[in-house]
C-alpha cells in the first residue's frame, strides 16, 4: 500500500517556538492517528481524527484533518524540553491495519 | 490496566537459535499487532490477528511465525533468523473491528541477532 509520508523528517527548536509537522497521503484516508514516540520509548496515542476538516486541541497541541482527507497536521505552541521525541501520523484500514507514516523527530533545546 | 506486558525487554540470539517473543493483554482487545521496528525508521506492520485468528501477514519471512493462544496473549516465535532482523519488536492491542481506536503498545524487545 501506499505510505504515509511526513514532512519535515527533523526539526530542532528553541524551547518556547511553535512546531509543525505534516503528513501527506496519496489516497483518501477513513482516519488518521498520531502517535507520539519518545527516545527509547514505544509509540504512545495522542489523537483520532475522522471527519473531514477536524481540528482537536489538547492543551498546546492542536491537530487538524484536511477536507479532502488526504492530510494532517499536528501542531504545537511554545515547545518544551518535554516535547522530545518522534511523532508519527498513522493510517487505519481495513481488518484493524493500522500503517505508520515515515515520522517526525523533534529537538527541543534551552 | 491499560497494559501490555512484552518479554523479554532485551535478546540476544545466534542464527541457529530458536526464541519466542511474548505479549500480554488485559485490556479485553481482540485485534494484536506485531511490529517490527528499525533505529530512527517507523514501526513496520508484520502481523495483525482479529478474535484470535490471523488476519493480516505482510508478507513476512516465514523464520517469524506468529501464535495467539488466547485472546490475552500473542507469541512470536523466532527460527534461523539472520542479522538484518536485529531490531525492536513491538506488541500492540486494540479493539477489533476496523482501524478507528487506539492502539496501546508494549515496551518493545529489542532483539540482536549474531
Amino acid at each position: 500500500g501506499q505510505q504515509v509520508m511526513q514532512i519535515p523528517q527533523y526539526q530542532h527548536v528553541q524551547e518556547g517556538e511553535d512546531f509543525t509537522t505534516y503528513c501527506n497521503s496519496s489516497t483518501t484516508l477513513s482516519n488518521i492517528q498520531w502517535y507520539k514516540q519518545r527516545p527509547g520509548g514505544h509509540p504512545v496515542f495522542l489523537i483520532q481524527l475522522v471527519k473531514s476538516g477536524e481540528v482537536k486541541k489538547q492543551k498546546r497541541l492542536t491537530f487538524q484533518f484536511g477536507e479532502a482527507k488526504k492530510n494532517s497536521s499536528l501542531h504545537i505552541t511554545a515547545t518544551q524540553t518535554t516535547d522530545v521525541g518522534t511523532y508519527f501520523c498513522a493510517k487505519g484500514g481495513t481488518a484493524s491495519k493500522l500503517t505508520f507514516g515515515t515520522g517526525t523527530r523533534l529537538q527541543v533545546t534551552l | 490496566d491499560t497494559e501490555v506486558t512484552q518479554t523479554p525487554k532485551h535478546l540476544v540470539m545466534g542464527m541457529t537459535n530458536k526464541k519466542s517473543l511474548k505479549c500480554e493483554q488485559h485490556m479485553g482487545h481482540r485485534a494484536m499487532y506485531w511490529y517490527k521496528q528499525k533505529a530512527k525508521k517507523p514501526p513496520e506492520l508484520m502481523f495483525v490477528y482479529s478474535y484470535e485468528k490471523l488476519s493480516i501477514n505482510e508478507s513476512v519471512p516465514s523464520r517469524f511465525s506468529p501464535e495467539c493462544p488466547n485472546s490475552s496473549l500473542l507469541n512470536l516465535h523466532l527460527h534461523a533468523l539472520q542479522p538484518e532482523d536485529s531490531a525492536l519488536y513491538l506488541c500492540a492491542s486494540s479493539q477489533a473491528g476496523g482501524a478507528r481506536t487506539e492502539a496501546f503498545f508494549g515496551q518493545g524487545t529489542r532483539l540482536t541477532v549474531v
